[in-house]
């Protein structure tokens, strides 16, 4: 069983639409949760991150976390097409980073 | 601050032959990750450094060497380059290891080995 796990894409929504994007994980001692976006070609980059249960809310996107059911989610809002992007999971344990192998998201016009 | 850059940015290898990967940051973190990524994949963790002088293995260390002379650069030596080192290589780094800290990504540098 992969230590991270992310639901299998590609992931198409309309703009304006809600994009969620789950994430499960295998430790249960993690710690910390993280989301990272890649557009193509690029170096992913910080979007989010959670370490307590719950909802953790920065403008169109909501990180939630539930460590009972080792799940953690990103909603995006108003969806737009620059939103296009793969987005990792990353879960952090003693420093060191475990990556989903990310989700491919297109947010169509 | 340039933040964490990586040279080269492209580069092609023949099987057998050896290439060291350059990274540098700027902004006085401690901690460095070297990571690989393969196509459609997420990152996968190779080396990683607490500071200058200490190293320690990743998830797939296998054909590869680190060293942290000093806390700015962590150069990657790929030995006997083999298809399967074939990737995308991600430098990172952090102020600390706590497991709250960000990892700032550099540019990448794309490898095939032929």
């Amino acid at each position: 069983q992969k230590e991270v796990e992310q639901n299998s894409g590609p992931l198409s929504v309309p703009e304006g639409a809600i994009a969620s994007l789950n994430c499960t994980y295998s430790d249960r001692g993690s710690q910390s949760f993280f989301w990272y976006r890649q557009y193509s070609g690029k170096s992913p980059e910080l979007i989010m991150f959670i370490y307590s249960n719950g909802d953790k809310e920065d403008g169109r996107f909501t990180a939630q976390l539930n460590k009972a059911s080792q799940y953690v989610s990103l909603l995006i809002r108003d969806s737009q097409p620059s939103d296009s992007a793969t987005y990792l999971c990353a879960v952090m344990d003693a420093g060191k980073s475990t990556f989903g192998d990310g989700t491919t998201l297109t947010v169509k016009p | 601050n340039a933040g964490v850059t990586q040279t080269p940015k492209f580069r092609i290898l023949k099987i057998g032959q050896s290439m060291t990967l350059q990274c540098a940051q700027d902004m006085n973190h401690n901690y460095m990750y070297w990571y690989r990524q393969d196509p459609g994949m997420g990152l996968k963790l190779i080396y990683y450094s607490v500071g200058a002088g200490i190293t320690d293995k990743g998830e797939v260390p296998n054909g590869y060497n680190v060293s942290r002379s000093t806390t700015e650069d962590f150069p990657l030596r790929l030995e006997l380059a083999a298809p399967s080192q074939t990737s995308v290589y991600f430098c990172a780094s952090s102020y600390s290891q706590a497991d709250y800290n960000e990892q700032f990504f550099g540019p990448g540098t794309r490898l095939t080995v032929l």
